[in-house]
């Protein structure tokens, strides 16, 4: 597809399940950012994949949380033993490179039940 | 740190007036300037990118200016439509790459 593209578009879960949020980001994009968005909040940053460095995981709000990109592609963010707290928004981004244009995908809305 | 400032926080004009949204930031040390726009319950929409040598960038009725050595980005919304109803929001990449985001202008057009 022409932009980023995420999955599933809703997710209900029960407390203590095991979520993966997937984001298939423009063809060709370096940089990949993963954020959420509680309802009636800002973005608060997660994770940051740019090409083959070590992602920047300084946003991860706990070790339950997780995310791999395959072969500088698609990402996988992955919560463990959900909460009701992480119930919100997860959206992904990609980027040309590093500090360029950044375009999101439409999100994943995961509610924790 | 770099932080990102939008004012106001909500903003509720007739259509068809001209407007302008503002972005402030502490650190001039950006990369770029994004614009963007959310629609409830949906991802963000790019409006507009000004890069950190450019002055200005134009879209249709949006103009967006960058004044980096002052910190501050201004967004105008000519003839605004109700269809522009949403909130705005602005993200500076700093010198890590990352998108540091303002809270965003939440932004009502009355038919």
């Amino acid at each position: 597809g022409a932009g980023v593209s995420q999955s599933p578009s809703n997710k209900v879960t029960e407390k203590g399940k095991d979520v993966e949020l997937r984001c298939d980001p423009i063809s060709g994009h370096t940089a990949l950012y993963w954020y959420r968005q509680s309802l009636g909040q800002g973005l608060e940053f997660l994770i940051y994949f740019q090409g083959n460095s070590a992602p920047d995981k300084s946003g991860l709000p706990s070790d339950r949380f997780s995310a791999e990109r395959t072969g500088g592609s698609v990402s996988t963010l992955t919560i463990q033993r959900t909460q009701q707290e992480d119930s919100a928004v997860y959206l992904c981004a990609s980027s040309p490179g590093a500090g360029t244009e950044a375009f999101f995908g439409q999100g994943t809305r995961l509610t924790v039940v | 740190k770099q932080e990102v400032t939008q004012i106001p926080a909500a903003l509720s004009v007739p259509e068809g007036e001209n407007l302008v949204l503002n972005c402030s930031f502490t650190d001039s040390a950006i990369y770029n300037l994004q614009w963007f726009r959310q629609d409830p319950g949906k991802g963000l929409t790019s409006l507009l990118l000004i890069q950190s040598s450019q002055r200005e960038q134009t879209s249709g009725r949006l103009n967006a200016s960058l004044d980096k050595s002052s910190g501050r980005s201004t967004l105008y919304i000519a003839a605004s439509q109700p269809g522009d109803s949403a909130t705005y929001l602005c993200a500076v990449r700093d010198s890590n790459y990352q998108l540091i985001w303002g809270a965003g202008t939440k932004l009502i057009i009355k038919p």
